[in-house]
């Protein structure tokens, strides 16, 4: 099983600031890794997939790199509705998917 | 804009069998361009995912869920199910559907979700 690890655990930003959250994988997903957004009380909707493509819905701000076992994602600057809890899944090595264990971005 | 609802008891007792069921409304379950999942979320913790299932009753498991687990399809309601026996308190989560997109093979990622479900197992 491939374990994704997310750091930091917490990111505390005020509005306007850059934000970067990293998932590692414990081996090679290639480019198959996703990212979502989870509000309180919501479900998780897909941000990111295959590492770069932005889904439906999200503004240029948001944007993903990485491949192998490191990649990153990156709020350019942060509006008060990027605040939120982010998680990485992949789908490169399965069944199971996985998912990391989160970061929550946060309100300075 | 398709939407996807769970329904079912929000409480179980152990060792019982935990029943869920996902409408989908908007759009087919009956496309082989996606598949149907379902993620649970432990009150405050991370997201894990159980498993998924094709429109044609293909299915894949979580293998450390795999021998609780079963997933079934009703094309004709546009609905797909979960079962899960022999819970025990650890299994008291939100449970999502969703569907799978942007897959190779069985292998995806969701880009719908239902709203979620609280299921508490307890005595």
């Amino acid at each position: 099983e491939i374990v994704l690890t997310q750091s930091p655990a917490t990111l505390s930003l005020s509005p306007g600031e850059r934000a970067t959250l990293s998932c590692r994988a414990s081996q090679s997903v290639s480019s198959y890794l996703a990212w979502y957004q989870q509000k309180p009380g919501q479900a998780p909707r897909l941000l990111i997939y295959d590492t770069t493509n932005r889904a439906t819905g999200f503004p240029a701000r948001f944007s993903g790199s990485g491949s192998g076992t490191d990649f990153t994602l990156t709020i350019s600057s942060l509006e008060p509705e990027d605040f939120a809890v982010y998680y990485c899944q992949q789908r490169s090595n399965w069944p199971p998917l996985t998912f990391g264990g989160g970061t929550k971005v946060e309100i300075k | 804009q398709l939407q996807m609802q769970e329904s079912g008891p929000g409480l179980e007792k152990p060792s019982e069998t935990l029943s869920l069921t996902c409408t989908v409304s908007g759009g087919s379950i009956s496309t082989s361009s996606h598949y149907w999942g379902w993620i649970r979320q432990p009150p405050g913790k991370g997201l894990e995912w159980i498993g998924s299932i094709s429109y044609s009753g293909s299915t894949y498991y979580n293998p450390s869920l795999k021998s609780r687990v079963t997933l079934s399809v009703d094309t004709s309601k546009n609905q797909f199910s979960l079962e899960l026996s022999f819970v025990t308190a650890a299994d008291t989560a939100v449970y999502y559907c969703a569907r799978g997109s942007y897959c190779s093979g069985a292998s995806c990622y969701y880009d719908y979700w239902g709203q979620g479900t609280l299921v508490t197992v307890s005595s």
